[in-house]
């Protein structure tokens, strides 16, 4: 069966960074584009970045831009996002988001557990 | 970007009853429109896409309609399964949106 499963969360200083994880299995992982959407505790769902099934493109939400990159890695069958200069308002959980098109319908159709990211000094 | 809003925040529903969750693009998002649901502590799951196809594996009393640019998710009958988060989301161009949910508890 489909399933994901992100890694990588934990506490981190403000101004610091991290790399999450995400490692698909149960689907042909380079046929599907692959996105990040994170959740505020207690808040609704922001959708965060994109990265077509082979890595050839990208795409950012404009409150992230220059601060985060999405990248895989298809011979491991995982998706990455890199966090930079990270501040209070990131706190939140980290899903990774399989998207049904290789490219980006934008719609979400199967999401890992999620990891926690807590921005705090 | 297109501006989601949901309706009511908090429904209260006894098993066994219909309920209507409502949701509005702030403009014409064509149909592409998703329906998620989250229970507490859990990722979201795809209920509704398109905006009235079920996802895999999701029963038919789940429906989804469409009026301009407002949409409707309907559970004909709820079940105790069904008390979580309901989130619209639009797809029809960047960047996709959510609504801020809207929670069906126990009556």
């Amino acid at each position: 069966q489909v399933q994901m499963v992100e890694s990588g969360g934990g506490v981190v200083q403000p101004g610091g960074s991290l790399r999450l994880s995400c490692t698909a299995s149960g689907f042909t992982f380079s046929r599907h584009g692959m996105h990040w959407v994170r959740q505020a505790p207690g808040k609704g769902l922001e959708w965060l970045a994109v990265v077509w099934y082979d890595g050839s493109d990208k795409y950012y939400a404009d409150s992230v831009k220059g601060r985060f990159t999405v990248s895989r890695d298809n011979s491991k069958n995982t998706v990455f996002l890199q966090i930079e200069s990270l501040r209070a308002e990131d706190t939140a959980v980290y899903y990774c988001a399989r998207d049904p098109s290789i490219a980006a319908r934008l719609i979400f159709d199967y999401w890992g557990r999620g990891t926690l990211v807590t921005v705090s000094s | 970007e297109v501006v989601m809003t949901q309706s009511p925040a908090t429904v209260s529903v006894s098993p066994g009853e219909r309920v209507t969750l409502s949701c509005r693009a702030s403009q014409n998002i064509g149909g592409n429109l998703a329906w998620y649901q989250q229970k507490p502590g859990q990722a979201p799951r795809l209920l509704i896409y398109g905006p009235s196809t079920r996802a895999t594996g999701i029963p038919a009393r789940f429906s989804a309609s469409e009026s301009g640019t407002e949409f409707t998710l309907t559970i004909s009958s709820l079940q105790s399964e069904d008390f979580a988060v309901y989130y619209c989301q639009h797809y029809n161009n960047w960047p996709p949106t959510f609504g801020p949910g809207t929670k069906v508890d126990l009556k």
